[in-house]
């Protein structure tokens, strides 16, 4: 089955801005719309973004999504250190093998 | 507030089936149109998608795992449960159960997981 890569880490210090890349195909991402999820040490995942650019109730509009072609992004305004997580970037494939797909995972260190 | 509890054996002898239920509350699982979706992680890796039950019953499952997963729904309990049989060590993980929204809409299909249990270690080990 189809993945969907992310750079396994980016940092920044307090206050800063980070971003992180998700490429994918024209099977998934050129495809299909892009959901985001935050995973904090030692919990489950929760949803950040969804349908690319929607915000969930409660999340911040620090965090934010975009996508064009075969990629998308994930932004993050004024770093805390409480965002400090994995974040990972999924999506359905639509190929042959067809089914949920995630990203390879980021880490985001906050310097 | 809607949760979901995933419960179930811990420790699974390699060559037999694993078995989780996840457990809704605060709703009916059968009020809405919501893919009931199974994620695992096994240790410092990455998140892999499982498989998932639509209310009326449809599955649909990973490829990699197809022919040795069962996803299922007790709407009667507002449960639904993953089987995997023929387990190995690299079944190993934490299971997690999620509610899934899955639609299309101007041409795209969007899919996410919106609700998600706190997840279950399982190891497979003799």
């Amino acid at each position: 089955q189809s993945v969907l890569t992310q750079p396994p880490s980016v940092s920044a210090a307090p206050g800063q801005r980070v971003t992180i890349s998700c490429s994918g195909s024209s099977f998934n991402i050129g495809k299909n719309y892009i959901s985001w999820y935050q995973q904090l040490p030692g919990t489950a995942p929760k949803l950040l973004i969804y349908d690319n650019n929607k915000r969930p109730s409660g999340i911040p509009d620090r965090f934010s999504g975009s996508k064009s072609g075969t990629s998308a992004t994930l932004g993050i305004t004024g770093l805390q250190t409480g965002d400090e997580a994995d974040y990972y970037c999924g999506t359905w494939d639509s190929s042959v093998s067809a089914g949920g797909i995630f990203g390879t995972g980021t880490k985001v260190t906050v310097l | 507030q809607v949760q979901l509890q995933e419960s179930g054996p811990g420790l699974v002898k390699p060559s037999q089936t694993l078995s989780l239920t996840c457990t809704l509350s605060g709703a009916s699982i059968t009020s809405d149109p919501y893919y009931w979706s199974w994620v695992r992680q096994p240790a410092g890796k990455g998140l892999e998608w499982v498989g998932r039950v639509h209310t009326r019953g449809n599955t649909n499952y990973n490829p990699s795992l197809k022919s040795r997963v069962t996803i299922s729904l007790d709407t009667s309990r507002d449960q639904f449960s993953l089987n995997l049989s023929s387990v190995t060590a690299a079944d190993t993980a934490v299971y997690y159960c999620a509610r899934g929204s899955y639609g299309r809409k101007d041409f795209y299909y969007y899919y996410y997981m919106d609700v998600w249990g706190k997840g279950t270690t399982v190891t497979v080990s003799s």
